[in-house]
């Protein structure tokens, strides 16, 4: 059981550029969620899902864009990087009923 | 808007004085409080949870947090705090829906 897995670790990219975030949990959890974490403002909320081929917008949406094509999998996607969205993204997870969420180790991106 | 305060961002104790960081939340109903702890290098994870009955809650490794309706408050205690406490703590709340909002966070410095 690895909890939430999230790929890659660290990414540099250039201004312009695109990319995917995967989070991926076996724990079969309907609701899946993307944060960013920087310094002073805690945790803000990007895009969530409560089930499978379903999103809606957080609180930083711009220039976000997910997918949850399988119930395991939530994907968050970057169009056109900035160096705005240089943070620490965090994927968690939980189901309905306890409202505990799992997060995932996070991946360290950095825009150049 | 619901939102969530912590008081202090930087705090800086010895090995073995007493911990008290403070939370308080803006929302008038029925709410979850939680707080995850994030040590150095590692992902977010629950400290402890409230939900309903006993305001005081004991977590993990020794500390306890207490829910005061009427104060809009969910402060987390240590009597005594290690070295091994270095971290950030985030406080959070959800009032029944999909989201949870959490604080900006806590650090915690521990000299030994």
């Amino acid at each position: 059981n690895a909890g939430v897995t999230q790929t890659p670790k660290f990414r540099v990219l250039k201004t312009g550029q695109s990319m995917t975030l995967l989070c991926a949990q076996d724990m079969n959890h309907e609701y899946m969620y993307w944060y960013r974490q920087d310094p002073g403002m805690g945790l803000r909320l990007i895009h969530y899902s409560v089930g499978e081929g379903t999103t809606a917008k957080g609180e930083v949406p711009d220039g976000y864009n997910v997918s949850r094509l399988k119930k395991q999998n939530f994907l968050l996607g970057l169009e056109s990087a900035a160096p705005s969205q240089t943070s620490v993204y965090f994927c968690a997870s939980r189901t309905g009923g306890t409202d505990t969420q799992y997060f995932g180790p996070g991946t360290r991106l950095t825009v150049l | 808007a619901q939102s969530v305060s912590q008081h202090n961002h930087h705090v800086i104790l010895s090995e073995a004085a007493s911990l008290e960081l403070g939370c308080n939340y803006s929302y008038g109903g029925t709410v979850n409080l939680f707080w995850y702890v994030q040590y150095p290098g590692q992902h977010l994870q629950l400290l402890l949870k409230y939900f309903s009955g006993d305001p005081l809650v004991k977590g993990i490794k020794g500390f306890e947090a207490e829910f005061i309706k009427s104060k809009f408050s969910f402060n987390l205690r240590k009597p005594s705090v290690q070295w091994s406490d270095t971290a950030e703590y985030f406080c959070a709340v959800n009032t029944g829906g999909f989201k949870t909002i959490f604080g900006a966070g806590t650090r915690l410095f521990v000299k030994a």
